[in-house]
């Protein structure tokens, strides 16, 4: 079974810092994506990034990218010019191709500091 | 994007009564859809996947008789706890997504607090 694990439960970072949430993950299949999804206060969930398993290039949406290292089965995800929008759980997640199962890590709950 | 549409929102209930939660995907067919449950401060927790006019798949540890999952439609997913306690006091989000594609769509959630 995959597991997927954070490590950090909380981290603050000042605004217009650079911050940098840790991921981790376990898996023996090839067929899988990444995926890093914020939880504001309101509880909707909002997609920030997906990474293709079988793409070695990393992803990147505007302030937002990740650090995928495949062999380590690592994730992590950094925001850039860190905004108090940016304040909210964030939880990395596994997909996986051959039971089309979202898996969620325990998230970490980011404070942006003014 | 997709947009998932969940009612209600809010929902208070009585211990012993049944509570229907509702999942739409409202401009694709979802032909799967997750049900997760979460805790205040934790994560998602996969409960079911249910794919249209198939029987729900639960995950080790959900009771199927307590919650149950009905997907008729490829636009409509309910999630039923029946007899519903106060340890079933939590907050439930459906997904959904079309085809074998990886990207999924997110109701809003619904708290649950039986009384």
């Amino acid at each position: 079974a995959q597991t997927v694990t954070q490590s950090q439960p909380e981290m603050s970072v000042q605004e217009a810092e650079t911050v940098t949430l840790s991921c981790t993950y376990d898996t023996s299949e090839n067929n899988y994506y990444l995926f890093w999804y914020k939880q504001p206060p309101s509880r909707q969930m909002i997609l920030v990034i997906r990474q293709e398993a079988y793409k070695q290039q990393n992803a990147t949406e505007n302030r937002f990218s990740v650090n995928f290292q495949k062999a380590a089965k690592s994730f992590s995800l950094k925001i850039s010019d860190s905004q108090l929008g940016d304040t909210a759980m964030y939880f990395c997640a596994f997909y996986s191709g051959n039971t089309g199962k979202l898996i969620f890590g325990q998230g970490t709950t980011l404070q942006v500091k003014p | 994007g997709a947009v998932v549409s969940q009612h209600p929102s809010r929902v208070i209930c009585k211990s012993g009564t049944s509570v229907k939660i509702e999942c739409r995907s409202l401009d694709f067919q979802a032909t799967t859809m997750f049900w997760y449950r979460q805790f205040p401060k934790q994560s998602l927790m996969l409960m079911a996947t249910s794919n249209e006019g198939s029987k729900a798949t639960y995950e080790q540890g959900v009771e199927k008789d307590k919650f149950l999952i009905n997907h008729a439609s490829l636009t409509l997913s309910t999630l039923t706890v029946t007899s519903a306690h106060p340890e079933d006091s939590s907050f439930y989000i459906c997904s959904a997504r079309w085809a074998t594609n990886e990207k999924l769509f997110f109701g809003s959630g619904t708290q649950l607090s039986v009384l």
